[in-house]
């Protein structure tokens, strides 16, 4: 299944620390996706990548978090000043191809901020 | 609105029986993803179906491209089945997915 793999699984920051969390796609996947699910399993799309280049992110993501995905480096997101309403699972997907393909989750890192 | 809508949010069933699980969406989908999300967070790709049958072990995914809905049946439910199904397609080429809220499955003993 699949191998994509995320750090750490779990996360626990205060309100204004920086919360980073990592991601490694499947080997060949050139596109990656971060998604936010919430305690009511609701998803949010937070930005996504094909190879080191942002395709597209919402405008959270651009305000208070950053992201990159270095080549031959993990991928990488970072809320710069977390606060309460952050606290949820971050999942990281890659996929062959940017549409009409499958996505790959990894595990996820579930974050708390205090 | 929520582009796509999962029904029932929650379902219990005894072991053995089978469960039907619904996925509609508002917008056209040029891939359609089942997954499976246990206790724990992890998230497993059952089937990938944006149109016609597709069978896996005891999984059938049915969807009918032009209605905008897919189903999930699982035959004989076992208790690990027990977690969240999640259904998430694609609306455009080139897009992030569109996820539901989930089907809650508890198969009992």
């Amino acid at each position: 299944n699949s191998k994509v793999i995320q750090t750490p699984r779990y996360l626990v920051k205060g309100q204004g620390q920086k919360a980073k969390m990592r991601c490694i796609p499947e080997k060949g996947h050139p596109v990656v996706f971060w998604y936010q699910q919430n305690k009511n399993n609701e998803f949010k799309f937070l930005i996504n990548f094909q190879n080191q280049e942002v395709l597209q992110q919402i405008d959270m993501t651009e305000k208070r978090f950053s992201a990159e995905c270095p080549s031959n480096s993990p991928c990488s997101l970072e809320i710069q000043s977390s606060e309460a309403g952050d606290s949820a699972l971050y999942l990281c997907a890659s996929s062959l191809l940017l549409g009409g393909r499958e996505q790959y989750f990894g595990p996820g890192t579930r974050l708390t901020v205090l | 609105g929520q582009q796509v809508q999962q029904s029932p949010a929650s379902l219990v069933l005894q072991e053995g029986e089978n469960a039907e699980l619904q996925c509609n969406f508002s917008s056209t989908a040029t891939q359609l993803q089942w997954f499976y999300q246990s206790p724990g967070g992890s998230l497993v790709s059952l089937l990938s179906n944006p149109s016609g049958t597709k069978h896996t072990g005891r999984l059938t995914s049915t969807t009918v491209t032009k209605e905008r809905r897919s189903s999930l049946h699982i035959s004989s439910s076992q208790t690990t089945d027990s977690g969240t199904y999640l259904c998430a397609i694609d609306p455009n080429s080139g897009t992030y997915q569109r996820f539901g809220t989930g089907t809650k499955l508890q198969v009992v003993p």
